[in-house]
């Protein structure tokens, strides 16, 4: 089946510096995966679509110059959390849709294995 | 905008028990809905899709129903076991172009050896 990889798992880094996350791809092409966030005790919010060879779609009160999002190729979308600070800890994970064409209706979602931020 | 709600928010049950959780939605024009697990600090486990034209679909002892005019889906598991012991989210995907995916907050549970 369909399996994105996601690294790192775990990173903690000094308030001011910026963090980079990989969300691949590993049997699949994906034209599109997301990103989400998720704090303690709440629902998976989503916080940016991510399109190959365009601009990210961000979701309303999603900062875009604090979240930088490239997706350079089929198989690969990084985040990067920009001059960070502790509010942005958080877990973080991506997705993509585990089908192309234009039954793209038909497919659920396949996701990362997340990335616990922690700024301190 | 669509919400989910998930309920109850926690359960805990004996080993054996069959149980069921509760999922509801409030706008129906959705393209599917998916149950996913997941452990404690870990990615999601896909378990279930069920597309808007579809009422349920079955993997093992799980089960997931739709009605889609109710807004509302049910995961019920049978025979549950000690591994079962997971977070379990609902997640809709809405029709109206958009693409990402809508969760609840999960249900907490524990079942108990």
């Amino acid at each position: 089946g369909a399996v994105v990889s996601q690294h790192p798992s775990r990173v903690i880094c000094k308030s001011g510096t910026s963090v980079k996350i990989e969300c691949r791809s590993l049997d699949f092409q994906a034209t599109t995966m997301f990103w989400y966030r998720q704090f303690p005790k709440q629902s998976l919010m989503l916080m940016a679509t991510s399109n190959e060879g365009s601009k990210a779609t961000y979701e309303q009160g999603v900062e875009k110059d604090k979240f930088l999002i490239n997706h350079a190729s089929l198989t690969l979308s990084t985040l990067t959390v920009t001059s960070a600070h502790p509010e942005d800890s958080s877990f973080y994970i991506c997705s993509a849709r585990d089908g192309v064409g234009t039954s793209g209706a038909l497919y659920g979602y396949t996701f990362g294995s997340g990335t616990r931020l922690t700024v301190v | 905008k669509q919400e989910v709600t998930q309920i109850p928010a926690a359960l805990s049950v004996p080993e054996g028990e069959n149980l069921v959780l509760n999922c509801s939605f409030t706008d129906s024009a959705i393209y599917n809905l998916q149950w996913f697990r997941q452990d404690p600090g870990k990615g999601l486990t896909s378990l279930l899709l069920i597309q808007s034209s579809q009422r349920e679909q079955t993997s093992g002892r799980l089960n997931a129903s739709l009605d889609k005019s109710s807004g509302r889906s049910t995961l019920y598991i049978a025979a549950s076991q000690p591994g079962d012991s997971a977070t379990y989210l609902c997640a809709v995907r809405s029709g109206g172009g958009a693409d990402g995916l809508t969760f609840g907050k999960g249900t907490h549970l524990i079942i108990q050896p």
